[in-house]
């Protein structure tokens, strides 16, 4: 059964700190995605990394940063948290595959609370 | 820019009956179209995928169609059951590494 895993379902943490958000899939897939979804907007694309050590910004990158030492981990880190950046954080991942047709699989999430 | 509407409101609909959910798009033209589900605090789960050269796919209860001249899709659940209760997302891709999701349609459906 094919998984993605994140370190957290919740996060609480205060104004100013650094965060780390860790995402681990066992499929050997070469893309890799974090998003933020807030209520009525969606899904939005911080970061993807097409492969090891490659990463491209996303829409919203501002706040962010993101590593990829290897191919089944993908980190989101949040320099100095503030408070909107408190939203639910979604890692997928996703077979190169042909054409980029293939689906995305994602992680059960992080809501993540900034105070 | 690139634009993704799904209706904003929910769908509120009795077991049994179909649920049809719309997905518009503007100013890009998709080579394909994906449809997720998600369920309350998970991340979403793919469903669908119909290409630019498909007018309809079927997966048992599911039916999606893609009309590139109205850039829309339709997504139908026939028989509906509270279990198909959720969030659906349309997804329309150019075919690039990113994908732009919309904001979902929640769907209740009463037993």
């Amino acid at each position: 059964d094919v998984k993605v895993t994140q370190s957290s379902r919740y996060l609480v943490k205060r104004t100013g700190e650094k965060v780390f958000l860790e995402c681990v899939q066992d499929m050997d897939h070469e893309n890799m995605f974090w998003y933020r979804q807030d209520p009525g907007l969606g899904l939005r694309l911080i970061y993807f990394s097409y492969d090891v050590k490659m990463k491209e910004k996303g829409d919203i990158p501002e706040g962010y940063s993101v590593s990829r030492e290897k191919k089944e981990r993908f980190s989101l880190i949040l320099e100095s948290a503030s408070t909107n950046q408190t939203s639910m954080y979604l890692c997928a991942s996703r077979d190169l595959g042909l054409g980029h047709y293939n689906e995305q699989f994602f992680g059960p999430g992080t809501r993540l609370t900034v105070l | 820019s690139q634009k993704i509407e799904q209706n904003s409101e929910a769908l509120n609909i009795q077991e049994g009956k179909t649920a049809t959910l719309t997905c518009n798009y503007t100013n890009y033209s998709p080579a394909y179209l994906q449809w997720y589900r998600q369920d309350p605090g998970r991340g979403p789960v793919f469903l669908l995928l119909i290409r630019e050269n498909e007018k309809e796919k079927r997966k048992e209860r599911l039916k999606v169609t893609f009309d590139t001249t109205l850039k829309q899709s339709l997504f139908h659940i026939t028989a509906s059951q509270p279990a198909d209760s959720a969030t659906y997302l349309c997804a329309p891709h150019t075919g690039g590494f990113k994908t732009i999701f919309g904001a979902g349609t929640r769907l209740f459906v009463k037993a």
